[in-house]
């Protein structure tokens, strides 16, 4: 059963240090997206790569957040220095996306707590 | 600006209350409109991508359906299990994002 798959699950860290999360997207897909979850906002869009090239990461923070997809079958996202305005659920999701069509499929999500 | 709106927010219901939820959403060039479920602890869970006005979808207790300015999220007679967060999203012309609404938490009572 291909799904996609995150980790950690769960991080608590203090404010300042550095925090990365990884994501493996399903076989196949050829768009891998990053979505941040909080209460407040809902999901919103961080970044996301279509053949493993960026194509929007206008929804992140630049001077701390990055993203990477160093092959097919990992994707990163790194904050450095992590604040506690970013506690939050980050997704990540893939899709095998033709023009507008094709689904997203999520992970389970990382939860992040900084201190 | 390009929004989408879900209402409403929370949504109580008994077990066999049929309902609907709302999406209303204001793009130009829609491309697809989305709609998943979230179960607590979850990530958001696939179940329905509509692409014109007219058309509908259905699963199970759940039918989706969609004109040119909302999409309906119809459930007849639910369950306890129904219980979730139900999520709207749209794709539209230029990009292969989706963006998302805040949901409606739904909660169905025995």
């Amino acid at each position: 059963d291909a799904r996609v798959t995150q980790t950690p699950r769960d991080k608590v860290t203090e404010m300042g240090q550095e925090v990365t999360m990884r994501c493996q997207p399903i076989l196949g897909h050829n768009t891998v997206f990053w979505y941040r979850q909080t209460m407040m906002q809902g999901l919103e869009l961080l970044a996301y790569f279509r053949n493993r090239a960026p194509l929007d990461d206008s929804g992140m923070p630049k001077d701390r957040f990055s993203a990477e997809m160093p092959d097919a079958t990992l994707a990163t996202l790194k904050i450095q220095p992590s604040e506690p305005r970013d506690s939050a659920v980050y997704f990540c999701a893939s899709g095998l996306l033709t023009g507008a069509a094709g689904e997203l499929f999520f992970g389970e999500g990382s939860r992040l707590t900084v201190l | 600006e390009d929004q989408v709106t879900q209402s409403p927010e929370a949504l109580r219901l008994q077990e066999g209350e049929s309902s609907s939820l709302n999406c209303s959403y204001t793009v130009s060039g829609l491309r697809g409109l989305f709609w998943y479920r979230q179960d607590p602890g979850k990530g958001p869970e696939f179940l329905f991508t509509l692409y014109s006005a007219g058309e509908e979808k259905e699963k199970e207790r759940l039918k989706a359906t969609l004109t040119k300015k909302e999409s309906f999220l119809h459930i007849t007679a639910p369950k306890p299990e129904d219980s979730a967060t139900y999520l709207c999203a749209v794709r539209y012309t230029g990009f292969q994002k989706l963006v998302f609404g805040t949901g409606t938490r739904l909660l169905v009572s025995p």
